[in-house]
């Protein structure tokens, strides 16, 4: 029963191509949320939304953009990927009516820009 | 940046309880302690949040001391399957999206058989 699912496992993209990451939650959520996380760094947020066409920076947006169109998409972009953008991303859902304000998380997609 | 203290890693023999320490020494009075764990190659999975009182469920038990300037995380009966990195967080209940999850390193507990 997978709630938050992300379109790609594994990805590898050229410098300079414009990626798009992909995720999509079942559970009506109002918040999503896109990470990415490095090694010694843990999990640090790039951008998020509250609910369709909003849209907030989180930690390190630079170098990335975001668009919801549909409450249950949340679309990552990287205009111009560069080799420091890769990375495991993760995508997140969230709601103000579940009884403990926690976030489901999918599985990840692992980003290497070659 | 991360209001918690994790130590990096811990060791626990298989069957045995694991107990997870966090320290928050600057929380608030509104903020609740959440803990998360993130098993390898696999998104963070919530496991229980509190706020003052112990709270228990089918995964963990959490004892947040009384000052409520650190907690442990216990699971009773560690499987290998509990190999993970452990995030402890604190964050208000409410605020919606503008309320976010903010992770530091976590602890990488390993269980041993």
């Amino acid at each position: 029963d997978v709630k938050v699912t992300q379109s790609s496992r594994y990805l590898v993209k050229r410098t300079g191509e414009k990626v798009f990451l992909e995720c999509v939650q079942d559970m009506d959520h109002e918040n999503m949320f896109w990470y990415r996380q490095d090694p010694g760094l843990g999990l640090r947020l790039i951008y998020f939304s509250y609910d369709v066409k909003m849209k907030e920076k989180g930690d390190i947006p630079e170098g990335y953009s975001v668009s919801r169109e549909k409450k249950e998409r949340f679309s990552l972009i990287l205009e111009s990927a560069s080799t420091n953008q890769t990375s495991m991303y993760l995508c997140a859902s969230s709601s103000i009516r579940d009884n403990y304000y926690g976030y489901t998380f999918g599985s990840g997609t692992r980003l290497t820009v070659v | 940046d991360a209001k918690t203290t994790q130590p990096t890693s811990m060791d626990c023999a298989e069957g045995r309880a694991a107990n997870l320490p966090c320290n928050h020494s600057t929380i608030s009075g509104n903020e609740y302690v959440y803990w998360y764990r993130q098993i390898h190659s696999q998104g963070p999975q919530y496991i229980i949040h509190g706020l003052k009182n112990n709270e228990t469920n089918e995964m963990a038990s959490l004892i947040i001391t009384e000052d409520r300037k650190s907690s442990t995380l216990i699971l009773p009966h560690a499987t290998l399957r509990d190999t993970a990195v452990y995030y402890c967080i604190v964050r208000l209940l409410y605020g919606g999206a503008t309320n976010k999850l903010i992770f530091g390193t976590g602890t990488l507990l390993a269980v041993q058989p």
